[in-house]
């Protein structure tokens, strides 16, 4: 099944303590992208990817980090998490960033 | 920045109406538009994809068209049920650029 998967789906977590939320895609996809999502705000871009070793920034990156080693991985790195990241996360990949997007279904995170 | 505007922000029908879900974007230099539902706390569930070069898209009860000279996009819901009950999200994807810009969607609830 072609799919995006996310993990963890929860996790709570103590300000400062570097975590890492990982994504993978099985649809050998080119591009793949982080959004966060806030009540009230929608979802925002953070970072993007358009292939291997290749990264930018979206509208909200700071804060993150992200790595592109692999196609199929994109992981979201938080070095030093603030309760304002206490949020909705979602990974989503596409062929090229044009084309259909799939997302996976997302990661809860809450910063104490 | 593309802006999208989705209209109306709650809907609440009883069930069996056909609605239509609304979506402006301040930029017409649409590349292709997707729509998605949201169960609340889940992922993006891709419902419709109008490619650059058509007008609308359907799948069962559900119907898109996009014009891209007025910058709108509908979403046709016919012979609503409870399950269609979620939050209808319109991101556009434009000629420039690789982010998908959402609006904060459109809370539906189909009542039995």
């Amino acid at each position: 099944e072609a799919q995006v998967t996310q993990n963890p789906r929860y996790l709570i977590t103590v300000t400062g303590k570097k975590l890492t939320v990982t994504c993978s895609q099985n649809m050998n996809h080119e591009y793949m992208s982080w959004y966060r999502q806030d009540p009230g705000l929608g979802l925002r871009q953070i970072y993007y990817s358009m292939n291997v070793e290749v990264t930018d920034k979206g509208d909200v990156p700071e804060g993150y980090k992200v790595s592109r080693k692999e196609k199929r991985n994109f992981p979201l790195i938080l070095e030093s998490p603030s309760p304002n990241q206490t949020s909705l996360y979602f990974c989503a990949s596409s062929p090229s960033g044009k084309e259909g997007y799939t997302f996976g279904s997302g990661t809860r995170l809450t910063v104490v | 920045k593309q802006e999208v505007t989705q209209i109306p922000a709650a809907l609440s029908v009883p069930e069996g109406e056909n609605l239509v879900l609304n979506c402006s974007f301040t930029d017409s230099a649409i590349y292709n538009l997707q729509w998605f539902r949201q169960d609340p706390g889940k992922g993006l569930t891709s419902l419709l994809l109008i490619q650059s070069s058509q007008r609308e898209q359907t799948s069962g009860r559900l119907n898109a068209s996009l014009d891209k000279s007025s910058g709108r996009s509908t979403l046709y819901i016919a012979a609503s049920q409870p399950g269609d009950s979620a939050t209808y999200l319109c991101p556009s994807n434009s000629n420039s650029g690789y982010a998908l810009n959402f609006g904060k969607g459109t809370s539906l609830l189909v009542t039995p």
